[in-house]
């Protein structure tokens, strides 16, 4: 099994919302990271998970808030967020560090009114 | 400050033919790099990479050249079949743990 899922698939949300993107890997990876990607733009790196503990946040808005329940999981909880925040997230594996390569989810494509 | 650069936004190719595509970088600290591929509304998927003690990397019809003296990667795809038509994105690392450096991506369009 060398994927990687995301749900759901396409989201949209009011500013005032408050909703969780999922995704989950069972490769047995122990890094995992969220990105975001706007048209036409490369992905963005957001927030690394390290055997299931927080080690980069890339200056993330706090309406932003990831999760990493347990080794297979990763949580991305959205609060407030704002019209520009509409983006394709990201969701990725790896065996370890940067070295391995990141297999990616098929995103969740989100669209805030 | 860009540290990794695909400066042709689109590319465009006969089936058939050879596909290449360029990626510069600035920092001297990367020493991995990978090619991704990517079909609109998906994420991106590996497609081949090189560390920096190899100035050669080839998996089938894709092979990833890399120039460290001139910071300089190319993948070549051949022979292009339309379904390589895709967003190709070059990334890079320092394998001192640092995330993945993403170009801005080049769009290849494989023409029948």
């Amino acid at each position: 099994d060398t994927e990687v899922t995301q749900t759901p698939k396409h989201l949209v949300m009011g500013m005032t919302n408050k909703k969780s993107l999922k995704c989950e890997q069972h490769m047995g990876h122990r890094a995992m990271y969220w990105y975001k990607q706007k048209a036409k733009k490369p992905p963005e790196l957001m927030f690394v998970y390290s055997y299931e503990k927080l080690s980069i946040n890339e200056s993330v808005p706090s309406r932003f808030s990831p999760e990493c329940p347990n080794s297979s999981l990763l949580n991305l909880h959205l609060h407030a967020l704002q019209p520009e925040d509409s983006a394709l997230y990201l969701c990725a594996s790896s065996q370890g560090g940067a070295i391995h390569e990141q297999y990616f989810g098929p995103g969740t494509r989100l669209t805030v009114t | 400050d860009q540290q990794v650069k695909q400066n042709s936004p689109s590319l465009s190719v006969q089936e058939g033919r050879i596909s290449i595509l360029n990626c510069d970088y600035t920092n001297s600290m990367f020493d991995y790099f990978l090619w991704y591929k990517k079909y609109p509304a998906e994420g991106p998927t590996f497609l081949i990479s090189i560390s920096s003690i190899k100035d050669k990397n080839e998996d089938g019809r894709f092979t990833v050249f890399l120039n460290k003296s001139a910071k300089h990667l190319s993948l070549h795809i051949v022979p292009s079949q339309p379904g390589d038509s895709a967003v190709y994105f070059c990334a890079a690392s320092d394998t001192g743990n640092t995330p993945l450096v993403f170009g801005k991506g080049t769009r290849l369009s494989v023409i029948a």
